[in-house]
């Protein structure tokens, strides 16, 4: 069955950065984008960008441009997220998913992988 | 970006029950809105997609409609199963973006 499995909880200090891993399986892994989700209390749900699996390119929403890179390694149909310069602000849960386009339905979602940004 | 703005944000409901959650989009999105189940433990899956297509593994007590910039989930009967964070997502332009959510409580 398809499955988006992401990294643990990390505890990051002020000004550090974080990578997030979110790895495949059970479908072909270059067939769909993946897109990452940002979940704080405040703000709800919002969307960091996406990357094109097959070729590496990417798309972020302006608010998190220069704050997440996202890049991919089609060896281990893994995905990844980094995020830097980080600030309490960051503090959240964050989700790959899965999409044919970032335009379709994100039909399967990771567990979520929580950041604490902490001194 | 365009806003989406769901209502209620807390909806108290009983089992068996019927019940509609709306989203309005801040301009038209031509029927490309989506919505998702969010449960307690974090765990997110698509329930309709373009508006009205049920997601593979659905219940049919799920349903959606809508058009322009108003669209509605109803759950035609509540299960047990069904009390969680709902949220509709546009993906006409870039970026998509989510509604704040309802939250489907036991009464």
């Amino acid at each position: 069955q398809v499955q988006l499995q992401q990294s643990g909880a990390e505890l990051a200090k002020p000004g550090s950065s974080v990578k997030i891993s979110c790895k495949a399986s059970g479908y072909t892994f270059t067939s769909y984008y993946i897109s990452w989700i940002k979940q704080t209390t405040g703000q709800g749900l919002e969307y960091i960008g996406y990357i094109n699996t097959g070729s590496g390119g990417t798309n972020y929403n302006e608010k998190f441009k220069g704050k997440a890179t996202l890049t991919v390694d089609k060896s281990s149909s893994t995905a990844f997220m980094q995020l830097s310069s980080l600030t309490p602000d960051d503090s959240a849960v964050y989700y790959c998913a899965r999409g044919l386009r970032y335009y379709y339905v994100m039909d399967a979602w990771g567990q979520g992988a929580s950041v604490t940004v902490s001194s | 970006d365009i806003q989406m703005t769901q209502s209620p944000s807390s909806l108290p409901a009983s089992l068996g029950e019927r019940v509609t959650i709306s989203c309005r989009a801040s301009q038209g999105i031509s029927n490309n809105l989506n919505w998702y189940q969010q449960k307690p433990d974090g765990t997110i899956k698509p329930l309709i997609y373009y508006t009205s297509n049920l997601q593979s593994g659905v219940p049919s007590r799920f349903s959606g409609s809508g058009s322009g910039t108003d669209y509605s989930l109803t759950i035609s009967s509540l299960e047990p199963e069904d009390f969680a964070m709902y949220y509709c997502q546009q993906d006409a332009s870039f970026p998509p973006t989510f509604g704040g959510g309802t939250k489907l409580e036991l009464k």
